[in-house]
């Protein structure tokens, strides 16, 4: 049971440069979202998903866009990267089930990500 | 808004001491809390959670009970080992909100053999 996937692991970008990270999750969770971790700030929500076909803004959307096309999949895309954008981002997931264990979320192993 | 206070860190201890990590929160509503772990160069993990005022969320040792009194969820820990070196992080949440978790900046601990 793999969990939460994200890759790359490690990622060097140059100012303006896009990619996408990815996360994979195979445990049929509706429920996906993107954080970043920087120092002293804890954990901040970039964006998330409640369902296929529906995404919304987090706390620190800007620079940053989403998609969920399946269930399984939420890429997280850099359109043109900036250095305020390194971080290291960590995908995590949850079972839509309020009334039980709710918002427990599962987390990937994270990407760190240097624009440079 | 909705927010989390935790302790400063670097937290260093010496092996097997007792562990407190303070956790206070500001929230409209009543929110369930959560203590998770980051392990070194992993994400983060649930360790402990309650959903209601009371309520004891306990695992691995540790321990943190739901104070709806004083807005806190401070995590405790009888006697730490080496192992338990990570970084803390206190959260809340609400049922039913779509952005779901409240993190803190999280706690890093240090155990000492």
């Amino acid at each position: 049971n793999a969990g939460v996937t994200q890759t790359p692991k490690f990622q060097v970008l140059k100012t303006g440069q896009s990619m996408t990270l990815q996360c994979a999750q195979d445990m049929n969770h509706e429920y996906m979202s993107w954080y970043r971790q920087d120092p002293g700030m804890g954990l901040r929500l970039i964006h998330y998903s409640v369902g296929a076909g529906i995404t919304d803004q987090g706390e620190v959307p800007n620079g940053y866009n989403v998609s969920r096309s399946t269930t399984e999949d939420f890429p997280l895309r850099l359109l043109s990267a900036a250095p305020s954008q390194t971080s290291v981002y960590f995908c995590a997931s949850s079972s839509d089930s309020y009334l039980s264990g709710a918002n427990v979320l599962t987390f990937g192993a994270g990407s760190r990500l240097t624009v440079l | 808004g909705d927010s989390v206070t935790q302790m400063e860190g670097p937290v260093t201890l010496s092996e097997e001491a007792f562990l407190t990590i303070n956790c206070t929160y500001t929230a409209t509503g009543y929110p369930s809390l959560f203590w998770y772990v980051q392990y070194p160069g992993e994400g983060l993990q649930l360790l402990l959670k309650a959903t209601k005022a009371d309520d004891k969320g306990s695992n691995k040792g540790f321990e943190a009970t739901y104070r709806k009194e004083t807005t806190s969820f401070h995590l405790e820990k009888g006697s730490v080992q080496v192992s338990d070196s990570a970084v803390y992080f206190c959260a809340l949440g609400f049922l039913n909100r779509d952005d779901k978790i409240i993190f803190g900046k999280g706690t890093r601990l240090h155990i000492l053999p």
